[in-house]
């Protein structure tokens, strides 16, 4: 089991809006910053939010993250085939002096 | 552009050892902080091992303490894994990654350890 909490799937219809929520406590994301990943298949993961809202260069702006609390959440509004994907939220656990990855969600386009 | 180029991976029996290698090129090696991550299916991305960019500490996921050690070359630009003790469960895609907590993250495409009799 994931120290940082994400549902194993999600879906919703090109267009629409979708978000993936991330939970933990209060040593990883309660007082540290979030990362979100995008892992399309066969290739390694890419960087899609830092700093919990904060997109790099490139990342499409329909794109976006938030965290309040102990939790974090990546949104994905306009929904294309593109971003079907496995996503990932990361942090740093204060407690275990380690990085924490979330289980990863499964996106599927329907 | 930058590069990290993994290897060392390959086929090895239980209770074997195989050291990774990560060659970085298209960046300041010595600047970044460096680590190890590895992919399973059954238990997706798993935090290996750390290493500050002197190499003067270092950060490990707590069961693999005592049979992994990272290490790094910045004049050689190189990050390193050895693994020692290898069981099934090491069995994985290992990445070597660039500042993984940054906006400056950046993965190499990986290397696979199979762990096998």
């Amino acid at each position: 089991q994931s120290v940082l909490t994400q549902p194993p799937s999600a879906s919703g219809t090109p267009g629409q809006r979708v978000t993936i929520p991330c939970s933990g406590s209060s040593s990883n994301i309660g007082r540290k910053t979030v990362q979100w990943y995008q892992q399309l298949p066969g290739t390694a993961p890419k960087l899609l939010i830092y700093n919990n809202d904060q997109r790099p260069s490139g990342v499409p702006d329909r794109i976006s993250g938030s965290k309040s609390g102990t939790s974090a959440s990546l949104a994905i509004s306009g929904l294309q085939s593109e971003d079907e994907a496995d996503y990932y939220c990361v942090g740093w656990d204060d407690s275990l002096n380690a990085v924490v990855f979330g289980g990863g969600t499964k996106l599927t386009v329907l | 552009e930058v590069q990290l180029v993994e290897s060392g991976g390959g086929l090895v029996q239980p209770g074997g050892s195989l050291r990774l290698s990560c060659a970085a090129s298209g960046f300041t090696f010595s600047d970044f902080w460096m680590t190890w991550v590895r992919q399973t299916p059954g238990r997706g991305l798993e935090w290996v091992a750390t290493i500050k960019p002197d190499g003067s500490e270092k950060y490990y996921v707590d069961p693999l303490k005592g049979r992994f050690t990272i290490s790094r070359d910045n004049a050689k630009k190189s990050l390193y894994l050895q693994m020692n003790s290898l069981s099934v469960e090491d069995t994985a895609l290992y990445y070597c990654v660039r500042a993984i907590l940054s906006v400056t993250s950046y993965w190499g495409p990986g290397t696979l350890v199979t762990v096998s009799s």
